[in-house]
């Protein structure tokens, strides 16, 4: 079946730019996450929906930041007048269940802000 | 926040042998998972751990739940090229994971 999607994969923005990054979870899959993955390090928390709740944002770095779920199905992450420091890999991933269950990862949005 | 360490950062290793990583933790985790990333990619979900002491195969790769909750180890067995990535391990924070840093792993044909 049809993994997590990502669009698009490659993201140029000026700075000050607004940007939008677009998540299609596995379908039937309850809960959604975001990530930030700077270069070389490890995947960091961004939000957490459960259908069209979200639950945790308490990883959003700044109010530029805004995720939303609307049909509990399709995400958006929003950024603001972006920064150069906003330049990162965002990953999508989706999960069957709610939190602490296996989680599937999408390709993930490489944005350079220049 | 939490936060997890893995080791080694990076190891050469020759085609066939066996690999040993671990990840660890000063807080008890109730899940851990382990993902390969290659690189332009999303991490790959390559073993899930529910149980301390919980021992699971996944072809070549074997993962252990350490019994004091705080860390887990990845093992894979006769290295072959396209194993050669970065791997990840993620525990349990609530309702998300947190990820350590990776282990870099590279394979000499």
């Amino acid at each position: 079946g049809a993994g997590v999607s990502q669009s698009p994969r490659y993201k140029v923005a000026k700075r000050g730019q607004d940007v939008a990054l677009r998540c299609d979870p596995i379908s039937g899959h309850v809960s959604l996450f975001w990530y930030q993955q700077a270069l070389g390090q490890g995947p960091e928390f961004l939000t957490y929906f459960q259908n069209e709740a979200q639950l945790d944002k308490s990883g959003l770095p700044s109010d530029r930041f805004f995720a939303e779920r609307p049909e509990g199905s399709v995400s958006t992450l929003k950024i603001q007048r972006t920064q150069q420091e906003d330049s990162a890999v965002y990953l999508c991933a989706s999960s069957l269940r709610g939190g602490g269950y296996e989680q599937y990862f999408g390709p993930g949005t490489r944005l350079t802000v220049t | 926040g939490q936060q997890l360490n893995q080791s080694p950062q990076s190891m050469f290793i020759q085609e066939g042998e066996d690999v040993s990583m671990n990840c660890t933790s000063s807080s008890i985790f109730n899940t851990w998972l382990w993902y390969k990333q290659d690189p332009g990619e999303g991490p790959v979900l390559l073993i899930a751990l529910y149980k301390a002491g919980e021992l699971t195969s996944n072809g070549r790769l074997t993962a252990q739940f350490g019994t004091t909750r705080k860390d887990s180890f990845l093992n894979i067995s006769a290295s072959i090229p396209s194993d050669v990535g970065i791997y990840f391990c993620a525990g349990q924070d609530g309702q998300n994971f947190v990820f350590g840093p990776g282990t870099r792993l590279s394979v000499l044909p």
